[in-house]
């Protein structure tokens, strides 16, 4: 099971761009990498997910390089509301047993 | 809309006591799983399920119980052998590589 580590909690200011990095050196050739996020009291949201190179939707963007052995999620001119805990998972889809970390706590200042 | 349900939101339980935690999903999702989460801390993952009437124990599944009778429902029973059941319980579903569809979770507390 691949082990990601990111970094415990980051801070920044309502629009700005957040660059969140998740390293996951031993990740195999099947993992797939989503990111979620969670509000206080809250179950996991999906962000996004991908296996290489960018992809993009409407809330974020998802950085692999070619060793696919990290991954930055970009969350473009954040606001308040994007304080949450982020997390970085790797898994191939058919194994159960995806390991979450504690995630980055990130907050948003006015 | 589509998604999952847990009840309740809060639960409190005496020492000794069985109590019975509720999940219902109607996406349609073969894999059901139940999570707890502690303060500042992931997620562990207590139990599976692949599928109906099949069950697998997860990383802390001692002290717990569960069943999938039916496909839309997976139920976890937290049973006086756990010693520790103050946490926040998340259940979740997913289709293979979908990601994972979480309830908005239940706050167990031992009184």
């Amino acid at each position: 099971l691949a082990k990601t580590t990111q970094p415990i909690s980051m801070d920044s200011y309502e629009g700005q761009e957040v660059n969140i990095t998740c390293s996951h050196n031993n990740i195999a050739t099947n993992d797939y990498i989503t990111w979620y996020q969670q509000f206080p009291s809250q179950g996991p949201r999906f962000i996004i997910q991908g296996y290489k190179t960018k992809v993009t939707n409407e809330v974020a963007s998802l950085f692999i390089p070619a060793d696919r052995k990290s991954s930055t999620l970009s969350l473009p001119r954040v606001s308040l509301s994007d304080t949450a805990v982020y997390y970085c998972l790797v898994g191939d889809g058919s194994n159960y047993q995806l390991i979450w970390g504690a995630g980055t706590k990130l907050i948003i200042k006015p | 809309d589509g998604g999952i349900t847990q009840s309740p939101k809060y639960l409190f339980r005496k020492e000794g006591q069985n109590v019975t935690l509720s999940c219902e999903q109607n996406l349609n999702h073969d894999a059901m799983y139940w999570y707890r989460q502690d303060p500042g801390q992931g997620l562990r993952l207590i139990y599976y399920s692949q599928i109906v009437n099949d069950f697998q124990k997860g990383d802390i599944a001692e002290g717990y119980s569960v069943s999938r009778e039916k496909k839309e429902s997976f139920p976890l029973t937290v049973t006086s052998a756990q010693k520790n059941p103050t946490a926040f319980y998340l259940c979740a579903s997913s289709i293979q590589r979908s990601g994972y569809t979480f309830g908005s979770g239940t706050r167990l507390t031992v009184v």
